[in-house]
C-alpha cells in the first residue's frame, strides 16, 4: 500500500513568520510531487509542483525535495492570516496519472 | 476558462435512490478522476479515466460506476445510494505525458448527503 503520510496538525503560526510543512511517501519510485491548499468548504487548488531533489521557489512558497530520504517539504515565508488552510501533499503513482493524497495539515496563521 | 464543472453543487437523496454527478473539463485533458473527501480520511479515489474510453477502478469503488461520455465528460453514478455515501465528491483532471504524472485539477465539488 502505498502512502503519504502528513502530520494533521494544527500548526499554528505568527503572522510575519516562515511555516513549514513536511510529507514523507513510501513509494521511493515516485517522481511527481505536488502541493495544494484546501480552504474551508473549498476545492483543492494547486499551489506547487516538484520533480527534481532541491528546492523550486514561487513567491513566497518553497517546495523542497529529497528524494533519497523520501521527504518533500513546503515553506510559507511571511505567513498571512490568508494562509489559513489545510495543505495537501499528494505524490505520484506510477505513470498512471494518478495521485496518492495525505490527510493534509491544517495552518493557523494568527493575527 | 471554466476548468472543471461539477452538478449539482449540493444533493440531498434517501436511501435506495440513484444518481448521477456529472463533470465536465474544458481544459483538453486526458485523464479525468472522481475522489469523495470525508472528515479524517482525506481524498480518496473512486475511478478514473487514464484516456476516452478507459475507466478503473481506484481504492474505493463499491457502490458506484462511471461513465466517460467523451473526452471532456466523465461520470459518477451511484446506484442505490446509502448513507455511507454522504461525503463530498470532487472531480478532476489532468494532462499525463512521458516523464511523470501532471498535477490534477479539481472542480468545485459537490455535497452529498443520504438519509
Amino acid at each position: 500500500q502505498k502512502e503519504v503520510e502528513q502530520n494533521s496538525g494544527p500548526l499554528s503560526v505568527p503572522e510575519g513568520a516562515i511555516a513549514s510543512l513536511n510529507c514523507t511517501y513510501s513509494d521511493r519510485g515516485s517522481q511527481s510531487f505536488f502541493w495544494y491548499r484546501q480552504y474551508s468548504g473549498k476545492s483543492p487548488e494547486l499551489i506547487m509542483s516538484i520533480y527534481s531533489n532541491g528546492d523550486k521557489e514561487d513567491g513566497r512558497f518553497t517546495a523542497q525535495l529529497n528524494k533519497a530520504s523520501q521527504y518533500v517539504s513546503l515553506l510559507i515565508r511571511d505567513s498571512q492570516p490568508s494562509d489559513s488552510a489545510t495543505y495537501l501533499c499528494a505524490v505520484g503513482s506510477g505513470n498512471t496519472g494518478k495521485l496518492i493524497f495525505g490527510q493534509g495539515t491544517t495552518l493557523q496563521v494568527k493575527p | 476558462n471554466a476548468g472543471v464543472t461539477q452538478t449539482p453543487k449540493f444533493q440531498v437523496l434517501k436511501t435506495g435512490q440513484s444518481m448521477t454527478l456529472q463533470c465536465a473539463q474544458d481544459m483538453n485533458h486526458n485523464s479525468m478522476y472522481w475522489y469523495r473527501q470525508d472528515p479524517g480520511m482525506g481524498l480518496r479515489l473512486i475511478y478514473y479515466s487514464a484516456s476516452e474510453g478507459t475507466t478503473d477502478k481506484g481504492e474505493v469503488p463499491n457502490g458506484y460506476n462511471v461513465s466517460r461520455l467523451n473526452k471532456r465528460e466523465f461520470s459518477l453514478r451511484l446506484e442505490s445510494a446509502a448513507p455511507s455515501q454522504t461525503s463530498v465528491y470532487f472531480c478532476a483532471s489532468s494532462e499525463n505525458g512521458a516523464g511523470g504524472n501532471q498535477p490534477q485539477h479539481f472542480g468545485d465539488g459537490t455535497r452529498l448527503s443520504i438519509l
